[in-house]
Parts: C-alpha cells; sequence; structure tokens
C-alpha cells in the first residue's frame, strides 16, 4: 500500500523557519518525481515546489523561490522542505504527493497533509 | 501563469443527476489537465488526467472531455460520496496551477 506521511509542522514566528518531512512507503520512492503542495485555511491548491527522482532538477514556485528548499534522500525514503524567513502568508496546509509521470505532471498519491501556522 | 477558470464555483444537485463542472485555461494546455476531488479534512485525490483518462479506481460516473481550452468533469450520475470540491489542474506549463474550486452539495 503507498502510504506518504508528513511530518514537522507547526507554529513558526514571522521570519522563522521550519523542516516538513514526508516519510513514504510502499513504492520504489527513488523512481518518482515528489511535489509540495499547499493549502491556506479555506483556500484552494497550490503547488510549491518539485524534485526529481534523481534530485537533479528543482524547481518552485516564486512565491516561495530562495525561502524554500526541496530535498531528497532516496535511501531513507524521505521527501523534505526546508522553509525559512516564513510569512503570515505561507499558513497552510502543506502536502507532499507522487507525480506517476503518466501524461505530464499529476499528483496521484498525497499525504495526510501537515499544518504550518505562522504567526506571532 | 497559466490562469484556470472553473465554473460554477458552486451547485446543488440531487442524486442521480448528470452533473457538470466547467475549467477553462487562460491560454492551450493541450490535454494537459487533470481533475481532483477533495472532501472537507483530506487530501485530494486524483480522479481524471490527460483530459479525459480516468484514474485507476475511480468509478466509471466520472469523465473528462476537452475542447480547445474549456475542459469539462461530468459525474454522469451523482452519487452522495461525490459531496465534495472539485479541482482542475494544468501541467503544461510551469509553475502548474490549479483552479479556484467548485463545491458539489447534494440537496
Amino acid at each position: 500500500e503507498v502510504q506518504l506521511v508528513e511530518s514537522g509542522g507547526g507554529l513558526a514566528q514571522p521570519g522563522g523557519s521550519l523542516r516538513l518531512s514526508c516519510a513514504v512507503s510502499g513504492f520504489t520512492f527513488s523512481n518518482y518525481w515528489m511535489h509540495w503542495v499547499r493549502q491556506a485555511p479555506g483556500r484552494g491548491l497550490e503547488w510549491v515546489s518539485r524534485i526529481t527522482s534523481d534530485g537533479s532538477s528543482i524547481i518552485y514556485a516564486d512565491s516561495v523561490k530562495g525561502r524554500f528548499t526541496i530535498s531528497r534522500d532516496n535511501a531513507k525514503n524521505t521527501l523534505y522542505l526546508q522553509m525559512n524567513s516564513l510569512r503570515a502568508e505561507d499558513t497552510s496546509v502543506y502536502y507532499c504527493a507522487r507525480d506517476p509521470l503518466q501524461f505530464g505532471t499529476a499528483f496521484d498519491y498525497w499525504g495526510q497533509g501537515v499544518l504550518v501556522t505562522v504567526s506571532s | 501563469d497559466i490562469q484556470l477558470t472553473q465554473s460554477p464555483s458552486s451547485l446543488s444537485a440531487s442524486v442521480g443527476d448528470r452533473v457538470t463542472i466547467t475549467c477553462r485555461a487562460s491560454q492551450s494546455v493541450s490535454r494537459y489537465l487533470n481533475w481532483y476531488q477533495q472532501k472537507p479534512g483530506r487530501a485530494p485525490q486524483l480522479l481524471i488526467y490527460g483530459a479525459f483518462n480516468l484514474q485507476s479506481g475511480v468509478p466509471s460516473r466520472f469523465s473528462g472531455t476537452e475542447s480547445g481550452t474549456d475542459f469539462t468533469l461530468t459525474i454522469s450520475s451523482l452519487q452522495p460520496e461525490d459531496s465534495a470540491t472539485y479541482y482542475c489542474q494544468q501541467s503544461h506549463t510551469t509553475p502548474w496551477t490549479f483552479g479556484q474550486g467548485t463545491k458539489v452539495e447534494i440537496k
């Protein structure tokens, strides 16, 4: 069974940092691109970042570029999102998601989500 | 960035009704358009990829069509468990973007 489990969320002060983790199981992690997608409370979905299967190519949404860093450890089957210089508008549920690469980019398995709240 | 505009923003329909949701792209996305269902407090679930391909395990009452920059998600016979918010997402051009969502309620 495919599982993605996020952790590391919580309350951070503006300007602070948090690191999210996404531990996966049930599939060969090193074969898949992975993404972070977020959703502000009561709002829609926003794609945040993507990393290719070997970590060689990374892209970010403009809203987080220069502040967030996506990475992965294929030996540990874990995806990460280092979030620095946090702002109130980063308050969201953050989901990790798998990209099946079956026709363009889609998100076929998602974690349960982890809440990040940025507030003083 | 490519903008996706969904209509309607919300709808209420009865069990057994045929329901159609539209997603209009601000520019061509070819067939790189996906649909998701999200229930309250849950992660989204992929329903349709590549405009009309049904994701494995998704009931056949869900279908997708494409006409230029207009895409539709149809539920052929609405079921109580289909009460959710539906999002389209384009994968043609980065940054990948989502529509604002359509909330479907059961009368």
